[in-house]
């Protein structure tokens, strides 16, 4: 099956600072990313979806100029937290959409990336 | 009212138990309908997918979708503690965005 990767699996960083994640699909190609945020016992929020080459479409509520997303290439896109405050802690997990498999609606997700921000 | 309602549990069965979750949904424009499998402090790993109604096998797992009734189930027979994790549904229209359940934990016991 569709391996997604997500790294780092956990990061933790002081108050003001900024964090990457990279999100990189192993072997498929991924026209579209998308980005969740999931607090403790609920689930999935979409952040935001990302098209290789093209800005991100953010989620009402989700503020673009904080959570920078890149997705330059088919196989990898990044998620910066900038001026992470404790509030920012969650868990962060990236999925990706198969451009050329047959079952194109199905969307691989990443293992997570755990943000501690202290 | 959420666009989709499933009850976050938790439920607690016996092994070998057969267990059945489920999901309600109030967008009639929904067409693909899918259940994941969370692990703890793991991401969602796609179990079961269905277009429009009916039923779909998958092993030890059915997956069934009523559009009529805007209602969709998952099937888990001889249940395995394994299978303890949590579990969403999922459904979209045709337009990218997954729409999840808030996901039912499910704990199979010894």
């Amino acid at each position: 099956g569709a391996v997604v990767s997500q790294h780092p699996s956990r990061v933790i960083c002081k108050s003001g600072t900024s964090v990457k994640i990279e999100c990189r699909s192993l072997d498929f190609q991924a026209t579209t990313m998308f980005w969740y945020r999931q607090f403790p016992k609920q689930s999935l929020m979409l952040m935001a979806t990302s098209n290789e080459g093209s800005k991100a479409t953010y989620e009402q509520g989700v503020e673009k100029d904080k959570f920078l997303i890149n997705h330059a290439s088919l196989t990898l896109s990044t998620l910066t937290v900038t001026s992470a405050h404790p509030e920012d802690s969650s868990f962060y997990i990236c999925s990706a959409r198969d451009a050329l498999g047959e079952t194109v609606y199905e969307q691989y997700f990443g293992p997570g990336t755990r943000l501690t921000v202290t | 009212q959420k666009e989709v309602e499933q009850d976050p549990g938790p439920l607690s069965v016996p092994e070998g138990a057969i267990v059945s979750l489920n999901c309600t949904y109030s967008n009639s424009a929904f067409q693909y309908f899918m259940w994941y499998r969370q692990y703890s402090r793991k991401g969602p790993e796609l179990l079961m997918y269905t277009y429009s109604s009916g039923n779909k096998e998958d092993g030890r797992f059915t997956a069934q979708v009523d559009k009529s009734s805007k209602y969709i189930s998952l099937f888990i027979r001889d249940s395995q503690p394994s299978d303890s994790a949590t579990y969403l549904c999922a459904m979209r229209r045709n337009t990218d965005k997954l729409i999840f359940g808030t996901g039912t934990r499910l704990q199979v016991f010894p």
